[in-house]
C-alpha cells in the first residue's frame, strides 16, 4: 500500500528556516516524481516544487531561490528545505507522487502545516 | 507561467448532472488532472489522462476536454460529491506544473 507522511511543519519567525520531511512506503521515491503541493488557509492549492527520478528539480516563481527541494534514497524519503520563510509561505504543505506520463498527482500525503508569524 | 481558471461555485440537485470547466492554454497541449477535496481533508485523484479513473472512484466520474477547456462532470450526483474540486496540468514549459482555482461544489 502506498503511503506518504509528512512532517516538520510547525510556527516559525519570518526569515526563518525549515525542512519538511516526507517518508514514503510501498513504492520507491527515487524511482518517480515527487512533488510539494501547498495550501494557504481558505486557500487553492498551490504547485511548489518537483524533483524527477532523474534528479532534475523546477520550482514554481513564488518560492525559487528559497526553497530546495531534495530525496534521501536510502530513508525513501522526500524534503523541502524552506528558507527566508515569509507571511505568505503559510499553509498546509503535502507531498505527492506525480505519474510522469500523464502529470497527475496520484497519491498524496496528509499534510503538515507551516506558519510564519512573529 | 501558466494558469488555470474555474468557476469558484456551482450547485446541482441531488441525483443530476454537472459540468466543471478548466480553462487555460496549457491544456491545448497537456491532459488535466481532476482531484476532489473534502474539508480538512487531503485531494484525491479521481480523472487523469483522456478520460481515465483510478480504482475505487465511482464512474459517475467523467472527464473531456477541447481545445483550452477541460471538463469534469459528475453524472447523478450523490451527496458524498460535495466538495471542492480541481484541476491541474503541466504548464506550458512541460517541466512545472500548475493547478486551476477551484470550484466548490454543492449538492442541493
Amino acid at each position: 500500500e502506498v503511503q506518504l507522511v509528512e512532517t516538520g511543519g510547525g510556527l516559525i519567525q519570518p526569515g526563518g528556516s525549515l525542512r519538511l520531511s516526507c517518508a514514503a512506503s510501498g513504492f520507491t521515491v527515487s524511482s518517480n516524481y515527487m512533488s510539494w503541493v501547498r495550501q494557504a488557509p481558505g486557500k487553492g492549492l498551490e504547485w511548489v516544487s518537483v524533483i524527477y527520478s532523474g534528479g532534475s528539480t523546477y520550482y514554481a516563481d513564488s518560492v525559487k531561490g528559497r526553497f530546495t527541494i531534495s530525496r534521501d534514497n536510502s530513508k525513501n524519503t522526500l524534503y523541502l528545505q524552506m528558507n527566508s520563510l515569509r507571511a505568505e509561505d503559510t499553509a498546509v504543505y503535502y507531498c505527492a507522487r506525480v505519474a510522469p506520463r500523464v502529470g497527475s498527482f496520484d497519491y498524496w500525503g496528509q499534510g503538515t502545516l507551516v506558519t510564519v508569524s512573529s | 507561467s501558466s494558469e488555470l481558471t474555474q468557476d469558484p461555485a456551482v450547485s446541482v440537485a441531488l441525483g443530476q448532472t454537472v459540468r466543471i470547466t478548466c480553462q487555460g492554454d496549457s491544456l491545448r497541449s497537456y491532459y488535466a488532472s481532476w482531484y476532489q477535496q473534502k474539508p480538512g481533508q487531503a485531494p484525491v485523484l479521481v480523472i487523469y489522462g483522456k478520460n481515465n479513473r483510478p480504482s475505487g472512484i465511482p464512474d459517475r466520474f467523467s472527464g473531456s476536454s477541447s481545445g483550452n477547456t477541460a471538463s469534469l462532470t459528475i453524472t447523478g450526483a450523490q451527496a458524498e460529491d460535495e466538495a471542492d474540486y480541481y484541476c491541474n496540468s503541466r504548464d506550458s514549459s512541460g517541466n512545472q506544473y500548475v493547478f486551476g482555482t477551484g470550484t466548490k461544489v454543492t449538492v442541493l
